[in-house]
């Protein structure tokens, strides 16, 4: 079964530092999107990203970050000047056409820790 | 952010009877439900949803229930299984929203053999 893939599966960095979440979602999949959970929270939505653009974003996702869908098989988050409250573990998803209403298949994420 | 709430963090069931888990949203927006398993170190995976046209949907052992006048759903499982131990998410897309997702705080579900 077709699955979204993502990497690394653990990323250290120091504060301040950038960091790049990299995402190879579904192949045939028009949607892509990033949630973050921080420990203890709920999931919450990041971008969600169609025909190259950013469609919506939540108040979390500031100009400290940023989605790129470099080439036709990876979507990467990339989070600028990373700071303490930005530790969290991030997740990858696609969905096909019409995303409204389709479901979101989630990668395993990417447990960031900021130090 | 309570507008999906899933007020039992744990549930604990023996293998064969059935399982119950419920979600409350207050946002009257909402309009599309699903509801996601968890395993720990991996991501949600989708396992059943339901259109708020609807009030039951049902994929093999897993059925679930909207009451839209209670704003409230819940997914049955049944007969439940050790395997199906794991963290369920419900979540809701609203039809102002577009493609967001919002997610309820979890109930785990620890199934006894």
């Amino acid at each position: 079964e077709p699955e979204v893939t993502q990497t690394p599966s653990h990323q250290v960095t120091q504060m301040g530092q950038e960091v790049i979440l990299r995402c190879v979602p579904i192949s045939n999949h028009l949607y892509f999107y990033w949630y973050r959970q921080i420990l203890g929270q709920k999931v919450e939505f990041l971008v969600s990203f169609y025909n190259n653009e950013i469609s919506e974003k939540s108040e979390i996702f500031d100009d400290q970050f940023s989605v790129e869908r470099p080439d036709g098989s990876n979507f990467t988050l990339k989070i600028r000047s990373t700071k303490l409250e930005d530790s969290a573990m991030y997740f990858c998803a696609s969905s096909g056409e019409g995303g409204v209403g389709q479901p979101q298949h989630f990668g395993d994420g990417t447990r960031l820790s900021i130090l | 952010d309570q507008q999906v709430k899933q007020n039992s963090p744990s549930l604990s069931v023996q293998e064969g009877r059935i399982s119950i888990l419920n979600c409350d949203y207050t946002n009257s927006m909402f309009d599309y439900f699903l509801w996601y398993k968890k395993y720990p170190a991996e991501g949600p995976t989708f396992l059943i949803s339901i259109s708020s046209i609807k009030d039951k949907n049902e994929d093999g052992r897993f059925t679930v229930f909207l009451n839209k006048s209670a704003k409230h759903l819940s997914l049955h499982i049944v007969p439940s299984q050790p395997g199906d131990s794991a963290v369920y998410f419900c979540a809701a897309y609203a039809n102002n929203a577009g493609n967001m997702l919002t997610f309820g705080g979890g109930t785990r579900l620890m199934v006894k053999p």
